[in-house]
């Protein structure tokens, strides 16, 4: 079946950086979306995306869904302490599938 | 706006019993899916229910079994608990056929 690997797994960062992550598949996908998920909680919807090439942003966020369809990129601006957590993408292999498969995750700390 | 929301919100339970989960769609919503979260991994896809019958399944047991009725809202029912089984439970509503899914906070079940 399809797998989402993301990268980095786990990232340090200072205040004020900002942070790029990326998720690949081994086949293509139609929809992209990303997900930020705090300890104990569920996952929250930050970006959705729906046609190759979409660029698509959300305040400090940006999402790129790849022109392959195989990938998509997570990009962050001025990184503030709320940022910190566990960011997953996640995608609809074909249309009419409604399953979601989630990626392995990127895990976001942000040293003081 | 009510979001998702889910019962109980924590739950111990002893091998070979049984337990059910319940969860409540965001308002507008008629689609509920249930996700498995291993600690330290993404969320895996249970099954989804829409117009109160099971649409599409995930690798999962016959042991997990589910129910949606009338006002949308679900239950995951869960037989014979393993350890393993021992996850948080997520559950997701969306509109239909679109794919953007809207988590609840979970129910974090430990079997002993």
């Amino acid at each position: 079946g399809q797998q989402l690997n993301q990268s980095p797994q786990s990232m340090f960062i200072q205040e004020g950086e900002d942070v790029s992550m990326n998720c690949t598949s081994s086949s293509i996908f139609n929809t992209w979306l990303w997900y930020k998920q705090d300890p104990g909680e569920g996952p929250v919807l930050l970006i959705a995306l729906y046609k190759a090439g979409e660029l698509t942003s959300n305040g400090r966020l940006t999402a790129q869904f790849g022109i392959t369809r195989k990938d998509s990129f997570l990009n962050i601006s001025a990184s503030i302490p709320s940022d910190v957590g566990i960011y997953f993408c996640a995608g609809h292999p074909n249309f009419g599938n409604e399953k979601l498969t989630f990626g392995t995750g990127t895990r976001l700390t942000i040293i003081p | 706006d009510a979001g998702v929301t889910q019962s109980p919100t924590h739950l111990i339970k002893t091998r070979g019993q049984q337990v059910t989960l319940r969860c409540s769609p965001k308002s507008g919503h008629d689609t509920v899916s249930w996700y498995q979260q291993a600690l330290g991994q993404g969320p895996q896809f249970i099954f989804q229910y829409y117009e109160e019958e099971e649409r599409q399944r995930g690798n999962f047991p016959d042991r997990f079994s589910g129910h949606q009725f009338p006002n949308y809202s679900s239950e995951l029912n869960v037989n014979a608990l393993l350890l393993g089984d021992s996850a948080l439970y997520l559950c997701a509503s969306s509109l239909s056929r679109l794919y953007e899914q809207y988590f609840g906070p979970g129910t974090r079940l430990t079997v002993t």
